[in-house]
């Protein structure tokens, strides 16, 4: 099992519409988790970290599941520069060595 | 606040050859890393230093791929030689602390190898 999977999409979603995925990860010693956004030919930025008691921050709601090793991202009422791709990212644990790992992406694109 | 810098942008470069990047982390961030992104997959952690020591190299390529960052501010990245399979962007990113929290991304450096 990779360490973190997600559905690469794309997600065709109409704008203002509700869309959500997740993410699973394998090393239930992970202890931080972010979703990054990358633009095309950018640089990821962070946009959220995870809690397990979830989180909200305008349209966007992440959460944590620890018991089934998933996290989830909720965007609401979509708008035309949410396209992009979301990267879910975990804290890679052992010895002060802490660089993220990433998933792949799942690429979501809003539709007029 | 400026941002982590990184040059060059764009490197082509024939396979065999050798490339070095670049990167200045934002002031102050004892933590460095350098990240490789194949297209379409997710950035992939290659080393990280925290000030000029290593952390951790465990997915560089030692036989090709080195690193430093003497002063503990700047730091440059070879490759030597070049692989097609090197193809990719190359980021470097900085926090002020240890754990990935905030870690600030540079615009990266896309090497092509032909």
């Amino acid at each position: 099992r990779k360490e973190v999977e997600q559905d690469p999409g794309p997600f065709n979603v109409p704008e203002g519409a509700t869309v959500a995925f997740n993410c699973t990860y394998s090393n239930s010693a992970s202890q931080s988790f972010f979703w990054y956004r990358q633009d095309c030919r950018k640089e990821p930025k962070l946009l959220m970290s995870v809690y397990s008691s979830g989180n909200e921050d305008g349209r966007f709601t992440a959460q944590l599941n620890r018991a089934s090793q998933y996290i989830s991202l909720l965007i609401r009422d979509s708008k035309l520069s949410d396209s992009a791709t979301y990267l879910c990212v975990l804290n890679k644990e052992g010895g002060g060595a802490d660089g993220l790992t990433f998933g792949k992406g799942t690429h979501l694109i809003i539709q007029p | 606040e400026a941002g982590v810098a990184q040059s060059p942008r764009y490197k082509i470069i024939e396979k065999r050859q050798s490339v070095a990047f670049w990167c200045n982390p934002i002031s102050g961030h004892a933590t460095l890393y350098w990240y490789q992104q194949i297209l379409g997959q997710g950035p992939k952690l290659l080393i990280q230093f925290q000030n000029n020591g290593v952390v951790d190299d465990s997915q560089l390529p030692k036989d090709r791929f080195s690193a430093e960052r003497l002063k503990g501010v700047d730091s440059t990245l070879k490759i030597q030689p070049a692989k097609l399979e090197d193809s990719a962007v190359y980021l470097c990113a900085s926090s002020q602390v240890s754990g990935g929290f905030l870690a600030f991304f540079g615009q990266g450096t896309r090497l092509t190898v032909v």
